[in-house]
């Protein structure tokens, strides 16, 4: 069965500080991973997917085949990082998309 | 340039009743996908529609049907509407189905009481 699980509800660390975001998914077949991101009165909007391999507002994401994760990762935090995070995966025509349960982050200053 | 739009934007139901949702995307985009987004937790596929066709659908019970109008706009209707159905439905759209960027609604909060 497809699933994403995210191990944390909430994440804090201090501006500037290195932040990962985990994320472990299970998909019989090659699935498409993303994250979407959610600010505080904002719409859900996509902020990076692994067949880009785009750095987006200095988050990446590595996809490991082997271990099923697509972790988020930023070097250093921001303020304005503060949000929710979701991992998500659908199969390779798009089909039935899976969104983890999120991870809210909180970035102190 | 407009969004995605989604009406109403907050709705109450009693058990029983049925409601229609509706969504319109962002201008050229061909295929609608529908979520449910309980409290909590992160969205839920419903269906997918592409060119006015089902092209998926989660699991979700019969009560809940979809479809896609030729101006690609949507509507969700859910029958005999149980408490559990509570939740934010969103709506999205894409140029097409498959590895694209999802662009998101503001939602229609429904409570069931």
């Amino acid at each position: 069965a497809q699933r994403v699980t995210q191990p944390e509800k909430l994440l804090s660390v201090f501006k500037g500080a290195p932040v990962e975001l985990k994320c472990n998914y299970s998909y019989s077949g090659s699935p498409e991973l993303f994250w979407y991101v959610q600010y505080s009165r904002q719409r859900l909007q996509l902020l990076l997917r692994h067949i880009s391999r785009e750095s987006i507002k200095g988050f990446t994401a590595d996809l490991n085949k082997g271990e099923t994760s697509f972790h988020l990762k930023k070097p250093f935090a921001q303020e304005e990082d503060s949000a929710m995070y979701y991992c998500a995966l659908s199969g390779l025509y798009g089909q039935n998309f899976v969104f983890g349960p999120g991870t809210r982050l909180s970035v102190l200053p | 340039d407009a969004g995605v739009t989604q009406s109403p934007t907050h709705l109450i139901k009693t058990r029983g009743q049925h409601v229609t949702l509706r969504c319109s995307p962002i201008s050229g985009h061909k295929s609608v996908s529908w979520y449910q987004q309980v409290l909590g937790q992160g969205p839920q596929f419903i269906f997918q529609y592409y060119e006015k066709e089902e092209r998926g659908r989660g699991n979700f019970p019969d009560r809940f049907s979809a479809r896609q109008f030729p101006n690609y706009s949507s509507e969700l209707n859910v029958n005999a509407l149980l408490l559990g159905d509570s939740a934010l439905y969103l709506c999205a759209s894409s140029l097409v189905p498959f590895n694209e960027k999802l662009f998101f609604g503001s939602g229609t909060q429904l409570s069931v009481l």
